[in-house]
């Protein structure tokens, strides 16, 4: 899987907008983009994942550059429980199927200030 | 329906004593994975199963470090004359197989502290 390239920490105000960045220069035709994130204390949770296009859910959603080169995640406003660790993965989804060990990296951690 | 569930939430032994570490799936995930996160660091891979297929060790630290999944289901992580740097959060994941993009889904972790 192709390696992804994230700040170490963020900081945001609660109630504001945060655009948490990735970069992922190497990115394959095949590979999706997963976000993840680590609550204090817990295991990571699923967060939301796309291919080229733009995603929305109801957690958060993910902007795609044109080229993918980059991705973004947004959480239109964060609240004091999104602080956590954020991250960004790759992984090929040309086989179907589970594909083995999910690489995760340092990730962004989030801070939120009230 | 239920998460995936990890036993025990914590779990305090001393150097040279063995320990299991017990993971519960989410029901008809076939994929089942083991890391482990020392204080402040990212997830370590150690292991993981799929299905019937041999399962891929190549993260298991030592050969202190051992698992095994049973009918499938149910896996056991089992750390064999522990050693202080073993002290960490185990963590499980499960996955259902099946579509190109698999979500995996993690247990709260064990909390080892080997004194």
């Amino acid at each position: 899987d192709a390696k992804t390239t994230q700040p170490n920490s963020m900081e945001s105000n609660e109630e504001e907008p945060v655009h948490l960045p990735c970069n992922h220069s190497t990115i394959s035709g095949t590979d999706y983009i997963h976000w993840y994130r680590q609550l204090p204390s817990q295991g990571p949770e699923y967060v939301i994942h796309g291919l080229t296009s733009n995603v929305n859910n109801r957690m958060a959603s993910l902007a795609i550059a044109e080229d993918r080169k980059s991705s973004t995640l947004i959480l239109h406003r964060a609240t004091l429980r999104d602080a956590a660790v954020y991250y960004c993965i790759l992984r090929d989804g040309h086989y179907g199927g589970s594909q083995g060990n999910l690489i995760f990296g340092k990730g962004t951690k989030l801070s939120v200030k009230p | 329906g239920a998460g995936v569930s990890q036993s025990p939430s914590n779990k305090v032994t001393e150097k040279g004593k063995d320990v299991e570490l017990r993971c519960d799936p989410i029901s008809g995930h076939t994929a089942l994975y083991w890391y482990r996160q020392s204080l402040g660091q990212g997830l370590e891979f150690l292991i993981y199963f799929q299905g019937n297929s041999a399962p891929d060790k190549s993260g298991l630290p030592s050969d202190r470090f051992s698992a095994e999944r049973t009918g499938g289901s149910v896996s056991t992580l089992t750390i064999q004359r522990t050693q202080q740097e073993d002290s960490a959060v185990y963590l499980c994941a499960s996955s259902k197989v099946g579509s190109k993009v698999e979500k995996l889904f993690f247990g709260s972790g064990t909390q080892l502290s080997v004194l």
